[in-house]
């Protein structure tokens, strides 16, 4: 089956603190996605970053950074010197790919409220 | 500029009469979906569309109806609300390929 977990459901650090954020999913196909979306209080969902299954390099873009690791089926997510701005839910989503090589759905976690205290 | 655009963004309307969600996008998808969001359990997906005239049931159809009778548009009809169909309900597209989906800003539903 196919699953995504998000064990924690909120974070509270402060600004300036580096926060890590778990995702762990479940699929029995050799290929698939991984996704994390961001939303802010404002409600929209921001793309943040694709990963197909056969890239495990880890990957930055600023204060961003994510850890993907098959042996422990996780790809984790990192802010560094975290800001206001970056308080919002973030939720990972996992896209298995059909024998046509593309499928529709994203299988999301219940997501992470994470909130930067000044 | 490339966009989903959901209308309308708020509602409340009461048990049993009909709505429709309009959903548009301008970058020629292939592919839309609508999902709803409700806390605790993130998203999950009502149906979805692989082109014009083809669509297929995701994790939570009952209760919704779609159509795809052009590319741009994939509207999400509520035939006779109840309420635990209030909810954020959001509408996607991507390309092929696997490519990231694109989500329209939401819509906020409350049956009373």
């Amino acid at each position: 089956a196919q699953k995504v977990t998000q064990a924690q459901t909120e974070i509270s650090v402060v600004e300036k603190e580096d926060v890590t954020l778990d995702c762990v999913y479940e699929t029995r196909d050799t290929t698939y996605y991984l996704f994390w979306y961001k939303q802010p209080p404002s409600g929209e969902l921001v793309f943040l970053i694709r990963r197909n299954s056969f890239d495990e390099q880890n990957e930055i873009s600023g204060r961003y950074s994510w850890n993907f690791q098959k042996s422990t089926s996780s790809f984790n997510f990192t802010i560094t010197a975290s800001q206001v701005v970056d308080s919002a839910v973030y939720f990972c989503a996992l896209s298995e790919a059909d024998y046509g090589g593309a499928t529709n759905k994203l299988i999301f976690g219940t997501g992470t409220l994470l909130a930067v205290q000044p | 500029e490339a966009q989903v655009t959901q209308n309308p963004r708020y509602l409340i309307t009461v048990t049993g009469k009909k709505l429709t969600v309009t959903c548009s996008q301008n970058m020629n998808h292939e592919y839309m979906s609508w999902y709803r969001q409700d806390p605790g359990l993130g998203l999950r997906q009502i149906y979805y569309s692989m082109n014009v005239e083809v669509t297929d049931k995701g994790d939570v159809p009952e209760g919704y109806k779609v159509s795809r009778k052009e590319k741009r548009n994939f509207p999400l009809i509520l035939e006779s609300p109840s309420p635990n169909q209030t909810s954020l309900y959001f509408c996607a597209s991507r390309s092929g390929g696997n490519q990231p989906q694109h989500f329209g800003d939401g819509t906020r539903l409350s049956i009373l």
